[in-house]
């Protein structure tokens, strides 16, 4: 009964490639997350979503595109990988508007692009 | 530029002793803090938050500090155990502007020694 849930766990592909990458939470919050770790660990937010809806969308590429079918699920696509996006991508949910509120992680997904 | 720094990239603490996590951050819109711990090949977890109207915050061995003109804030663990050893991560957000984006420090891996 995994609270978040991140599949797949790894991801080795080639450049140029699409790949998705898929997040569900079983909490019940509303608001979704995805956090990029690079080589150098900075943990970046990326996107987040409340209720279905984008509320963050930090400078990221086009290529990277999430899709909220609904408030349990947040994906992230990434089209024409290239090197650069090798790094390990970390989901997260949360419930906003709490008196303290907390994020939760999901175990992350190491994506390497050759 | 990074608004929330954590200076020591590793810490090494005897069994028993206490652990003294640091952090700093620039903006002084920031209102509220987490740390959150980290295992290898796991997503990071909540330990303990605080926020700016307070300057302690104790959950058993783990006690946060926030000195807000300094802006600076600790994370004390007594006594540390080694299940403890970990990155350490803070984070920081200005919640009373409406966002709800968390910045992260590069965290502090920290090694109890038994």
């Amino acid at each position: 009964d995994t609270a978040v849930s991140q599949t797949p766990k790894y991801l080795v592909t080639q450049m140029g490639n699409d790949k998705s990458i898929k997040c569900e939470q079983n909490l019940g919050h509303d608001t979704m997350y995805w956090y990029k770790q690079d080589s150098k660990k900075f943990l970046k937010i990326m996107f987040s979503y409340n209720n279905k809806e984008l509320i963050i969308n930090e400078t990221v590429p086009n290529r990277f595109s999430p899709k909220s079918p609904d408030k349990a699920h947040l994906n992230l696509h990434i089209n024409s990988l290239e090197l650069g996006d090798s790094a390990v991508y970390f989901c997260a949910s949360s419930q906003r508007g709490g008196l303290q509120e907390t994020q939760y992680f999901g175990p992350g997904t190491r994506l390497l692009v050759l | 530029d990074q608004q929330v720094k954590q200076n020591s990239p590793s810490l090494s603490v005897q069994e028993g002793r206490i652990s003294i996590l640091n952090c700093d951050y620039t903006n002084s819109m920031f209102d509220y803090f987490l740390w959150y711990k980290k295992y290898p090949a796991e997503g990071p977890t909540f330990l303990i938050s605080i926020s700016s109207i307070k300057d302690k915050n104790e959950d058993g061995r783990f006690t946060v500090f926030l000195n807000k003109s300094a802006k600076h804030l600790s994370l004390h663990i007594v006594p540390s155990q080694p299940g403890d050893s970990a990155v350490y991560f803070c984070a920081a957000s200005a919640r009373a502007s409406g966002t709800y984006k968390y910045i992260f420090g590069t965290g502090t891996r920290l090694k109890v020694l038994a």
